[in-house]
């Protein structure tokens, strides 16, 4: 069975306080393997996907790298609009459906 | 370029009613797929339609089924509601096309109270 766990739970960081959201996952062949921001009360908003291990991917202030076992979101000088949940979910091949992490609550005290 | 639109946005409803919810997707997005997110469980996949068709359905009873009409548009339905039903109900949309460049867009959900 498909597996996500993400780590930590929740995560307090003061403004510009590098550091990094683990996803370690298990699949019966990867097909992608997602990103995405969640703020209270919204819908998740699509970050990234990563493909095969060693991509790695970046927007903005975010890094999100993958290997055969785990993915790592880098988060790097962050600023108190960088906290919301952050979401992780793999897809397997010749399936459509996500497999969710429970999420990291990542809060950035300004 | 409009993103996945959800109606309504917020209901509450009465145990042992039915509700219906409706998405939808991206302009020439063909897949639709529903996602139910609480608390305790998280992120939930309940099914997947393509070209009308149902592709794949998670573990939720029959009580939630859907539909997808010719415009791609898609409905779910939870008949016989429980409190155990409330939650942030999720669509999804996505071109499902090839192996990879499979982006996947969520809509913002509609919370749905059961009392």
């Amino acid at each position: 069975e498909d597996q996500v766990t993400q780590s930590p739970e929740a995560l307090r960081l003061q403004e510009g306080e590098s550091s990094s959201l683990n996803c370690s996952y298990t699949v019966s062949g990867l097909r992608g393997l997602f990103w995405y921001r969640q703020d209270p009360g919204k819908g998740p908003e699509f970050l990234f996907t990563l493909y095969s291990a060693g991509e790695e991917k970046e927007k903005e202030r975010l890094k999100a790298t993958l290997t055969k076992k785990e993915s790592f979101l880098h988060i790097t000088a962050p600023k108190p609009e960088d906290s919301a949940t952050y979401l992780c979910a793999v897809q397997a091949q010749g399936a459509q459906k996500l497999v969710f992490g429970q999420g990291t609550r990542l809060t950035i005290n300004p | 370029k409009a993103g996945v639109t959800q109606t309504p946005r917020y209901l509450i409803k009465t145990r042992g009613q039915q509700v219906t919810l409706s998405c939808s997707p991206i302009s020439g997005h063909r897949s639709v797929s529903w996602y139910q997110q609480t608390p305790g469980q998280g992120l939930q996949f309940l099914f997947e339609y393509f070209s009308e068709t149902q592709r794949n359905k998670g573990n939720f009873p029959g009580r939630f089924s859907g539909r997808q009409f010719s415009n791609s548009r898609s409905e779910m339905n939870v008949s016989t509601l429980e409190l155990g039903d409330s939650a942030l109900y999720l669509c999804a949309s996505s071109s499902r096309t090839g192996s990879s460049g499979n982006t996947i867009y969520f809509g913002e959900g509609s919370w749905l109270t059961v009392v």
